[in-house]
Parts: structure tokens; C-alpha cells; sequence
């Protein structure tokens, strides 16, 4: 089954606390990204890959790292979170070239709570 | 900058009744990608619906379709026969054509959350 698998899905942690958001799709998907969600907002660009070693900030990078070394895995990193990054968060995959880049696989999403 | 705009923060419709919720955007794009996802109280994203802004039909799936107005920047999402499952959060979205260089973003509304009462 074609899925995007992020965890852990609920985490509670205390500010300045490395933590780590893992996401991994099965799909051979080259275009991997990670959204946070906020009341009011919509959805916002965190951070995006186009394929492996190759990652660019989207509208809100701030406080946050991603890697990619791997095709299948793209970890959102929290160096040393902040309550104002207690959101939910998806990662999200996608074919890469036209015409099937439009398609979009998202993870069930992780719930964050930074107190 | 693309901007998309749900002016409908909330809405409530008894069941079977048709609702229509809207969507508007900004951009200067001619070809371009527009969506409709539902996300329900178990925060998944689903998609509802997808227009490609060169076809000139709109797109319809079962009780879903959409009213896409290119000149005006519309896009509205109608929900036929509305069952108590279709109470979630709609959010609309905007995508230009992806290229090998280009970032796929998506450009999302706040959303609409939508309520079927029984």
C-alpha cells in the first residue's frame, strides 16, 4: 500500500529538547516536503526536497533542519524547540517530473506540544 | 505572490442539503493546478478534488464538483446530498505546474470548516 508514515503521531516535550520527526514513503517518490498547520493559517511550507542531498527552505524554515540522505526518508529536525513550534505537522511526497507530479501523498500527521 | 482566500471560516447545512463553499485566488500564472482537500477530525488530508486550470470543464467527483471561473479566479467546491461524514475542515490550494527546477509548493486557503447536522 502507497504510503507516507511520519512518527511519532503525538509528542508532548519540554523547550530546548532535541527531538526528531521521522517520515518515510514507500512510493520511489523523488519530491518530499513538511507542513506545519496552525488555527486560521492553512498549511505552511516548512522545508522541501527534490531528491536525495538536495533540500531549500520554504516560508518557514526557522527552527527547524531536514536531511536527506536517503530517496525514502526526509526527518524534520527540532534543535531546540520553542512553544511557538507546538503545531501539527505533515510531511508530505510526490512523484517528481510532469505529469504525475501533481499527485500528493500525506502523512496521517504528528501533533507537537512544546511546553 | 499566489494568495488563495476562503472568505467562509465556518458553515452548517442539515444533511442532503447542497452547500457551496468558496475559493478565490491571486496569481498570474495561466496554467496552473488547483485542489480541494478535506480534512475530517482525524486531521488526515484527503483529496476531494483537482481542476487543472486548462481544461475548461469542471471537474467533478460522485457528490463533488466545482464551479472554476479562470478569469475570475474562482473556484468553489459543491457538496450534493451532504452526509453527516462530510463534516471537516475544506481547505483549497494552489499549485503551479511543476518543473525539474522549480519548488512544488502548494499555496493554501485557511479553510472552511463545514458542519452536516443531522
Amino acid at each position: 500500500e502507497a504510503q507516507v508514515t511520519q512518527n511519532p503521531r503525538y509528542l508532548i516535550t519540554v523547550t530546548g529538547k532535541k527531538l526528531t520527526v521521522t517520515c518515510s514513503q514507500n512510493m520511489n517518490h523523488e519530491y518530499m516536503s513538511w507542513y506545519r498547520q496552525d488555527p486560521g493559517l492553512g498549511l505552511r511550507q516548512i522545508y522541501y526536497s527534490m531528491n536525495v542531498e538536495v533540500t531549500d527552505k520554504g516560508d518557514v524554515p526557522e527552527g527547524y533542519k531536514v536531511s536527506r540522505k536517503e530517496k525514502r526518508n526526509f526527518p524534520l529536525i527540532l534543535e531546540s524547540p520553542s512553544p511557538n513550534q507546538t503545531s501539527l505537522y505533515f510531511c508530505a511526497s510526490r512523484p517528481g517530473p510532469p505529469p504525475n507530479g501533481n499527485t500528493i501523498y500525506f502523512g496521517e500527521g504528528s501533533w507537537l506540544t512544546v511546553v | 505572490a499566489q494568495t488563495v482566500t476562503q472568505s467562509q471560516p465556518e458553515m452548517s447545512v442539515q444533511e442532503a442539503e447542497t452547500v457551496t463553499l468558496s475559493c478565490t485566488y491571486d496569481t498570474s500564472e495561466s496554467n496552473y493546478y488547483l485542489f480541494w482537500y478535506k480534512q475530517p477530525p482525524s486531521r488526515q488530508m484527503i483529496l476531494v478534488i483537482r481542476q487543472e486550470a486548462y481544461k475548461q470543464q469542471n471537474a467533478t467527483e460522485n457528490r463533488f464538483s466545482v464551479n472554476f471561473q479562470k478569469a475570475a479566479k474562482s473556484f468553489s467546491l459543491k457538496i450534493s446530498d451532504s452526509q453527516l461524514g462530510d463534516t471537516a475542515m475544506y481547505f483549497c490550494a494552489f499549485m503551479k505546474p511543476p518543473t525539474l527546477d522549480s519548488n512544488y509548493q502548494l499555496i493554501w486557503g485557511a479553510g472552511t470548516k463545514l458542519i452536516i447536522k443531522p
